[in-house]
């Protein structure tokens, strides 16, 4: 079955930016919208923006202007970055699919802190 | 924005009791809105889309009710792994997706 996984640095520097890689297999990335989800420590989940594998995406208001989303088909992986980074973008960090509205396929997330 | 509100934030439940938790729209969504499931260390896993259809290999004694504003997720009888945080989120007014703030179940 398909299977995603997270990849990237688990620690990030005020003002830096963050990249993060999610892995798809078992199955083609050609296809579905590909999402990336957020959770602060301790708090609930916060929408981040997708993918189309037609290149499409979209993404939150409140980080529109810092998110960059992008997918390489040949790799069946697709990214994100957040840039200028701050200490209120330390999460856990899910890539998710199953849908464009909602999801019935996730990473295990990975954490991701923002710290000098 | 879309405002999702969960209650209570903390329900507790004696195993093979019925739970009823409950999920506000700060406007209408149709009944367009999943209910997720989430143990601690684990990613979440979706229950119900469409406000009461159970997704692929979830049991019977979940279901999702509702419509509009109002929403009711129910665990008609709680088993030991039904202990955990669950989440509604809509998706009718997008961008963006947005989602509650949890409903934690607890052992009473």
């Amino acid at each position: 079955q398909v299977q995603l996984q997270e990849s990237g640095p688990g620690l990030v520097k005020p003002s830096e930016t963050l990249s993060l890689t999610c892995t798809v297999s078992g199955g083609s990335i050609s296809s579905y919208y590909w999402t990336w989800i957020r959770q602060p420590p301790g708090k609930g989940l916060e929408w981040i923006g997708y993918i189309h594998y037609s290149g499409s995406t979209n993404s939150n208001p409140s980080l529109k202007s810092r998110v960059t989303t992008s997918i390489d088909t040949s790799k069946n992986q697709f990214s994100l970055k957040l840039s200028s980074v701050t200490a209120a973008d330390t999460a856990v960090y899910y890539c998710s699919s199953g849908g464009l509205w909602y999801f019935d396929l996730w990473g295990r997330g990975t954490l991701v802190t923002v710290s000098s | 924005e879309i405002v999702m509100t969960q209650s209570p934030a903390t329900l507790s439940v004696s195993p093979g009791e019925r739970a009823t938790l409950s999920c506000r729209a700060s406007q209408s969504v149709s009944n367009s809105l999943a209910w997720y499931q989430q143990k601690p260390g684990q990613a979440p896993r979706l229950l119900i889309y469409g406000a009461y259809t159970r997704a692929t290999g979830i049991p019977a004694r979940f279901s999702g009710s509702g419509s509009g504003t109002e929403f009711t997720l129910t665990i008609s009888s709680l088993q030991s792994e039904d202990f955990a945080v669950y989440y509604c989120q809509q998706y009718n007014n997008w961008p963006p997706l947005t989602f509650g703030g949890g409903t934690k179940v607890e052992i009473k």
